[in-house]
């Protein structure tokens, strides 16, 4: 089956500008998450969702960003604006049930922020 | 929250010994604890998991084992080969925050 899938793939951007990270999960997939992993780090989730609807954003910095999934589908995320201290992988990630049971991870985003 | 502490940050160990990572958890309603793999630039890949109702579970050359009571888990490796070096990451589910919480990772390196 294909994977998770993520674009773009690297991004640089100067600080206070906006960016915005798209991920598909793999099909069926009810539950997606997105999340930071700062280098020399484990992945911390930002936001979960199921279906259409949020789960879990308890540690998404709302001043900044944000991310939805339309349709329960596909997901974006974004930030605006950027921090120096965003520059991170942004891993997409999605699991066939509800629970966080095996999750399977996408490629990632590594954004750089100048 | 749930707290996971890995151990230790950094292993090597010569190809076809046995490497083994630790990992300890704080909230004791955690019932799912996957390991995950993540070569240098790429996805962490699941490479296995184990659930609080079984106390190890093996898969080839890899082995998890759960200690519910002293809320600690492991990950084993034998015959350990080149391309098993990697970071590895222990995770825990936690009941009460229905998320993935990782540990700091262990990076792994194999001396041909």
């Amino acid at each position: 089956e294909a994977g998770v899938a993520q674009s773009p793939r690297y991004k640089i951007i100067e600080k206070r500008q906006s960016v915005a990270f798209w991920c598909n999960p793999i099909s069926g997939h009810a539950t997606l998450y997105w999340y930071q992993q700062i280098l020399g780090q484990g992945p911390k989730l930002l936001i979960q969702f199921q279906n259409n609807g949020v789960v879990d954003d308890s540690q998404l910095p709302k001043d900044r960003f944000s991310a939805e999934r339309l349709k329960g589908v596909d997901s974006t995320l974004k930030i605006q604006p950027a921090k120096l201290e965003d520059s991170a992988v942004y891993l997409c990630a999605s699991s066939l049930g509800t629970s966080a049971y095996e999750q399977y991870f996408g490629p990632g985003t590594r954004l750089t922020v100048t | 929250g749930e707290n996971v502490e890995q151990h230790p940050s950094t292993l090597s160990v010569q190809e076809g010994d046995s490497a083994v990572i630790k990992c300890t958890y704080s909230d004791s309603a955690s019932n799912y604890f996957p390991w995950y793999k993540q070569e240098l630039g790429k996805r962490p890949q699941l490479i296995i998991d184990i659930r609080s109702n079984v106390g190890e579970k093996k898969d080839q050359r890899i082995a998890v084992t759960l200690n519910k009571t002293a809320k600690h888990f492991s990950l084993h490796i034998t015959e350990t080969q080149p391309e098993d070096s990697a970071v590895y990451f222990c995770a825990a589910y936690g009941a009460g925050s229905y998320q993935l919480t990782f540990g700091k990772g262990t990076k792994l390196s194999v001396i041909p």
